[in-house]
């Protein structure tokens, strides 16, 4: 079985601060591991992913994730919040035949 | 590159009416296909998924049928429509490896009167 977790439903930073936006998974096997963006009405746009390559994954707009096995986190952050990274933030963990399952979703808010 | 159409955008249904939504994609062949569903304020919800031509998966039992009539082309219908069908509905494609992430169409926002 695999859940993920999405430790803050909203997450308030100001412009120019650093962001972190907190994902616990479980998983019964090593699992991929998703970071997902959506802007109001929109689809979700994949930020970055994790296949077990390295494990600080870079990904496009300044963001990246670190896994860290021993504490089955993948915590998403940016050095520097800017206006237009406030959105819905999306983590979701991908292992075995099973459908991917997606966390609850974390608000991200800046302010100016 | 691979590109995924959805639509329409937007869309008002009176309670009881029809409902056919559409996605296609482009540029790949034997995408898994899905359906999801996402009400305001709430995470995503799988309704349907399929891997190939006329194989599809329900999630969750309610009055909404999906359909692959060809590989690119996945279709989301509901004969009669609930006040509760209200919600944004985004079709997505993946790779069969298992490394693929989602790519997400831009959703449609279905309002049921």
């Amino acid at each position: 079985a695999q859940s993920v977790t999405q430790l803050d439903s909203h997450v308030s930073v100001s412009e120019g601060t650093p962001v972190l936006l907190r994902c616990n998974y479980s998983s019964s096997y090593s699992p991929s591991l998703f970071w997902y963006v959506q802007h109001p009405n929109k689809g979700l746009q994949l930020l970055l992913k994790y296949t077990s390559a390295a494990t600080l994954v870079k990904g496009i707009n300044g963001f990246e994730a670190e896994f860290k096995k021993s504490e089955t986190s993948f915590h998403l952050t940016k050095p520097s919040a800017h206006m237009s990274d406030a959105a819905e933030y999306f983590c979701v963990v991908h292992s075995g035949n099973t459908p991917l399952v997606f966390g609850k979703g974390t608000r991200l808010s800046v302010i100016a | 590159s691979q590109t995924i159409h959805q639509w329409p955008a937007t869309l008002v249904q009176p309670v009881g009416s029809p409902l056919s939504l559409e996605c296609t994609v482009e540029g790949t062949s034997n995408p898994n296909l899905y359906w999801y569903r996402q009400a305001a304020g709430r995470g995503l919800q799988l309704l349907f998924y399929s891997v190939g031509i006329g194989q599809i998966s329900s999630e969750v039992p309610q009055n909404l049928s999906a359909s692959r009539p060809q590989d690119r082309q996945f279709i989301l219908s509901s004969k009669k429509l609930l006040l509760s069908d209200s919600g944004f509905y985004l079709c997505a494609w993946r790779g069969t490896g298992w490394m693929s992430p989602l790519h997400f169409g831009n959703g449609t926002r279905l309002t049921v009167t």
